[in-house]
């Protein structure tokens, strides 16, 4: 079974700094998806970023960028020039790319790290 | 270009009373799934279901819940006889027939309250 692992509970990072949120995985499948997602205190899913493990190069959009070691089942996201609007709880997720014999396409998701940029 | 919507966005129970949630997908998206997020932890995964179908439900409790998608109107999160256990944020989300991206789209969750 697919695991998600976030280690880190809760982070501060100035504002304008640099921050770097950690997420392994565990799954014997190689072709997966891997994403994180923002969840401000509205409790709304915001998606920040996706990864297709069959990708080398890792994701970016915008302030955001991934550091996805696929050997190593790591997928950290870093946000540059935090603002503080970043302020959130942050989840990474893992899906199978291919369903498993149920056809499912379910999300497993870490526990979150909480995250509150400073001013 | 409407999102997922849930409704109601807050809903208060009373022990053993029934707990009906509501979700309408993104317009053209077939497949739904229904995540819990209890307090302080992740979501995780309830049920998934295409029109008329429930294609995985191994994160459903076995007893009181069960979840429909019809052929028309939105798909419905039941609970019956509700505990305070169950007192906890239900998010839906969808995705398109084609599922390329990978990507499900939440809608705002419902939070549930049990007294």
């Amino acid at each position: 079974a697919q695991t998600v692992t976030q280690s880190q509970p809760e982070m501060s990072v100035q504002e304008a700094e640099t921050v770097t949120l950690s997420c392994t995985y565990d799954t014997s499948e190689n072709n997966y998806y891997l994403f994180w997602y923002k969840q401000p205190p509205s409790r709304q899913m915001i998606l920040v970023i996706r990864q297709e493990a069959y990708k080398q190069q890792n994701a970016t959009e915008n302030r955001f960028s991934v550091n996805f070691q696929k050997a190593a089942k790591s997928f950290s996201l870093k946000i540059s020039d935090s603002q503080l609007g970043d302020t959130a709880m942050y989840f990474c997720a893992f899906m199978n790319l291919l369903p498993t014999t149920s056809g499912t396409y379910k999300y497993i998701f870490g526990t979150g790290t909480r995250l509150k940029v400073l001013a | 270009n409407a999102g997922v919507m849930q409704n109601p966005r807050h809903l208060v129970r009373r022990r053993g009373q029934e707990a009906r949630l509501r979700c309408s997908p993104v317009k053209g998206h077939s497949h739904v799934y229904w995540y819990r997020q209890l307090p302080e932890e992740g979501l995780k995964f309830m049920v998934y279901l295409q029109k008329e179908n429930i294609i995985d439900e191994s994160g459903m409790p076995k007893e009181r819940f069960s979840a429909e998608f019809p052929k028309e109107g939105p798909s419905i999160l039941r609970i019956q006889q509700v505990v305070r256990g169950d007192s906890a944020a239900y998010f839906c989300a969808s995705s398109p027939v084609d599922r390329v991206s990978g990507e499900q789209f939440f809608g705002p969750g419902t939070r549930l309250t049990v007294l």
